[in-house]
């Protein structure tokens, strides 16, 4: 089974406007956490947000913040007023275990997401 | 935030010789390295977990002969893709992280062999 489920293979969004990008994860770990990278056309692999399995509260980075569902195992990325820089693919990934040292990571198959002036 | 730099980020190289990437940790020591490729399109998927000081750990079908994998310092790891051939073309990345929650990546490493 996947660990990690990027429904949306792409994405369009208006500029200024706010986008959704889904993610559920599949994970038996009382202990684990929730990453969203986004990789430009370059390459780079560039840390937007984190959320924890036990933080009571959703995450927020700036434009970016995190639906985080915990009954529902999702975990969707929110980003408000969408800038032409945000086009770019974006993986959702997730560490289980308590984090420190050693942390493995699985990536989902990300969702591309275009900017439309 | 932490700064990782890859160095080449895009190399060719004949079939039938090694090439070696390297991952530094530029502004913190890296108590843990990964080394991942990526297909067109497709996701990361992790070949191995790398710790200071200790052999690295592969994942299930990634050929450690193949690709060697070094973290002598807590600042570098390298990757040496041995014996190339054109299916190893893909873009490696690494990613660096000391205990904190998100790891942070290089710039990747575009590979491809004639």
């Amino acid at each position: 089974a996947q660990k990690i489920t990027q429904t949306q293979p792409g994405m369009f969004v208006q500029e200024k406007e706010a986008v959704t990008l889904d993610c559920t994860y599949d994970t038996s770990d009382p202990s684990y956490g929730l990453f969203w990278y986004k990789q430009p056309s370059s390459g780079e692999m560039i840390f937007l947000i984190y959320q924890g399995s036990y933080d009571q509260q959703n995450a927020t980075e700036g434009r970016y913040s995190l639906n985080f569902q915990k009954a529902r195992k999702s975990a969707n990325l929110v980003i408000s007023a969408s800038q032409l820089g945000d086009s770019a693919m974006y993986f959702c990934a997730m560490r289980e275990g308590p984090g420190g040292g050693y942390q493995k990571v699985t990536f989902g198959t990300g969702t591309k997401l275009q900017v439309i002036p | 935030g932490a700064v990782v730099s890859q160095h080449p980020s895009r190399v060719i190289c004949k079939s039938g010789t090694s090439v070696k990437i390297e991952c530094r940790s530029l502004d913190f020591q890296a108590t843990t390295m990964f080394w991942y490729r990526q297909f067109p399109k497709q996701s990361l998927m992790l070949m191995a977990t790398s710790n200071e000081g200790s052999k690295a750990t592969y994942e299930q079908g990634v050929e450690k002969d193949k690709f060697l994998i070094n973290h002598a310092s807590l600042t570098l790891s390298t990757l040496t893709v041995t014996s190339a051939h054109p299916e190893d073309s893909s873009f490696y990345i690494c990613s660096a992280s000391w205990g904190r929650t998100e790891a942070f990546f290089g710039q990747g490493t575009r590979l491809t062999v004639v």
